[in-house]
Parts: structure tokens; sequence; C-alpha cells
């Protein structure tokens, strides 16, 4: 398998664009979340689905992230109008559904986004 | 409010020595603990994980600690070799299963130096 794949790699764009961020998860994984690396707050979660399902959105910073996942194999990340406090690195990560304590979540590389 | 925390920033060690990376917490409801590792223009991968249930986990070179009392955990790598030198995740979660999210540590740089 490919593992996750994030596209852009890279970003940059100006204040009050508009942002979209994709992800492909690893086929079959029913998990998937999205995080913000910042030096300040570290990996942060801003929110996962199941089933392509939002469970928990509670980290969507404001009302300007909306995530979705219209099929298994596809989740965006939005931000519109975009800030240069959005400046950080995005990850995606999937994981399979299981009942065991050691099933862990796989990364994908992560897109740089600058704001200027 | 962090509710994992990783206070040392960064860690320059010679290689060859011990690294100890250090993770607090103060969600009592964790009850499992891993350690991811990231290289640079590279997405985190996992490195090791523990139970509440043991105090220790053992894997070649890593072995990770549990204190459950103190709320606090730590990595160790013996020895440290360069390609040890990565930003180290400590995350931690409720219950078990892939779905559970994880709470992550800001990270700790680690430099190993020849």
């Amino acid at each position: 398998d490919a593992g996750v794949i994030q596209s852009p790699r890279h970003e940059v764009t100006e204040m009050g664009q508009e942002v979209t961020l994709r992800c492909k998860p690893i086929s079959g994984h029913d998990y998937l979340f999205w995080y913000r690396q910042t030096m300040m707050r570290g990996l942060e979660l801003l929110i996962y689905f199941n089933n392509n399902v939002p469970i928990d959105d509670s980290g969507m910073p404001e009302d300007r992230f909306s995530a979705k996942m219209p099929n298994a194999s596809f989740s965006t990340l939005k931000i519109q109008p975009s800030e240069p406090r959005d400046s950080a690195v995005y990850f995606c990560a999937s994981s399979p559904w299981t009942r065991l304590y050691t099933d862990t979540q796989y990364f994908g590389p992560g897109t740089r986004l600058t704001v200027l | 409010d962090q509710q994992v925390k990783q206070n040392s920033p960064s860690l320059s060690v010679q290689e060859g020595r011990i690294s100890i990376l250090n993770c607090d917490y103060t969600n009592s409801m964790f009850d499992y603990f891993l350690w991811y590792k990231k290289y640079p223009a590279e997405g985190p991968t996992f490195l090791i994980s523990i139970s509440s249930i043991k105090d220790k986990n053992e894997d070649g070179r890593f072995t990770v600690f549990l204190n459950k009392s103190a709320k606090h955990l730590s990595l160790h790598i013996v020895p440290s070799q360069p390609g040890d030198s990565a930003v180290y995740f400590c995350a931690a979660k409720v219950g078990a299963g892939g779905g559970n999210k994880l709470t992550f540590g800001t990270g700790t740089q680690l430099k190993v130096e020849l």
C-alpha cells in the first residue's frame, strides 16, 4: 500500500484566499484524522471521521475551517478565508477499526501551509 | 489546556549514550500511551507503546517506562545512534481500538551527535 497520501505538499497563499488540503487514507481503514502541527501546541487533533461520518470536530479552531469526507478514499480540509495564523503543517492520518489497543494511526507526509 | 506535556523542547546526546525523553499527563482516564518519531518533511511514525496495566515495555534499543502515580512516562534509547535524531511525540488515549483519538504532546527534538 502507498500509505496515506496528502496533497499538496506545500501551499503558499495570501491572506483571505481559500485553501483546500486533500487526503487519501490507507485503503480499508475506517478512521480518518486531521491534525495541525505548530511549535506552540504540537500536534492538535482538528477533526476525525468514522466510515466517512464526522465524529468529533471539537478541535476545529473556527468556522473558517471545514472538513468533508465524501467517500472512503478521500477527504478535504478547507480554510476560508485563510489567515497568517493558520500557517502550520497539516497532517492526515488513518487507522483501522479494531478492539486492540495496539492499533495505531498512520500519518501522511503533511501539507506545509504558509499564509502571507 | 495541554493534557500531555513534554517540557523539554530539545535534547542533545552523544552517540552511544542513553537518551531519555520525558512526558507528563494530567488526564487520569488515559490508559494507553504511545511514542511517535518524526523526521523532517515526513509524517510521524509509531515507535513504541505501553498499556496502563504495565510499567515497562521494551523493543530493541527502545524502552518506555510508565509511572501512573506520578502520571509520567519516559522513553529510553540505548545506545543512541545518529539516525535517532528526530522529533519525538508522546501521545495518550482512552480505551482500546484504532478509532480512539490521540492526545499529543508538543514534541522533543533529539539530536544525537557523533
